[in-house]
């Protein structure tokens, strides 16, 4: 069964430069989310779109940015980049009224800013 | 808001053996999703259970059960014959309905985590 792809696995940046995630959704699943996950810690909700429209936010920074596209991948666009910023990044995908099944994460990204 | 506490940091057992790890949470709500997420050392997050916060009855899947208190919001997950493949972090997480009021659906609010590991 198709899976939630992300691209790339892994991303290495240096301070202040940008980098863009890219997540392709299970087909027909309308809804995307996006987490960060630190080391060691829980994942924190950042932001998630329906039908390509912004559904919620969670503790994204302003320097981060999210869209949604028309074929639902979504792609998360970080800017600034921080020491901090290094983390786990997991995207998901569901139906809007599937989620309540428990959603499927993608492999996510590991992006290291050094 | 609502949050989730894991308060076990990390747990072990033996192969075979049975394990049980806690988890409570606080909400407002009467009506959610409690769900139990497996994180293997390759950090894919996979879904191990879930649970209806409207449904009395206790979810099982396989080896894998949970004990759900509603009126003390405790949600914790029994592992029955415990497997060396069992061995990942686990984290407990909550999710509002739709409908509840805000912009909320599908958000997980996550736990802090409990590393279990299964010793041969």
């Amino acid at each position: 069964a198709a899976g939630v792809i992300q691209s790339p696995r892994h991303l290495i940046k240096e301070k202040r430069e940008t980098a863009t995630l890219k997540c392709y959704p299970i087909p027909r699943h309308d809804t995307v989310y996006w987490y960060q996950q630190g080391p060691g810690q829980d994942p924190q909700f950042l932001i998630s779109f329906y039908e390509k429209m912004q559904s919620d936010k969670g503790s994204i920074p302003d320097r981060f940015s999210a869209q949604q596209f028309s074929d639902y991948h979504s792609e998360l666009n970080m800017s600034s980049l921080e020491l901090g910023d290094s983390a786990l990044y997991f995207c998901a995908s569901s139906t809007r009224q599937g989620a309540r099944e428990g959603y499927t994460f993608g492999s996510g990204t590991r992006l290291t800013v050094v | 808001a609502q949050t989730v506490t894991q308060s076990q940091p990390e747990m072990s057992v033996q192969e075979a053996e049975t394990v049980t790890l806690s988890c409570t949470y606080d909400t407002s709500e009467n009506n959610y999703y409690l769900f139990w997420y497996k994180q293997p050392p390759s950090r894919q997050m996979i879904l191990v259970i879930r649970q209806e916060a409207y449904k009395q009855q206790n979810a099982t899947e396989n080896r894998f059960s949970v004990n759900f208190q509603k009126a003390a919001k405790s949600f914790s997950l029994k592992i029955s014959d415990s497997q060396l493949g069992d061995t990942a972090m686990y984290f407990c997480a909550f999710m509002k309905p739709w409908g509840a009021g805000g912009t909320s659906y599908g958000k997980l609010t996550f736990g802090q985590g409990t590393i279990l590991t299964v010793h041969p």
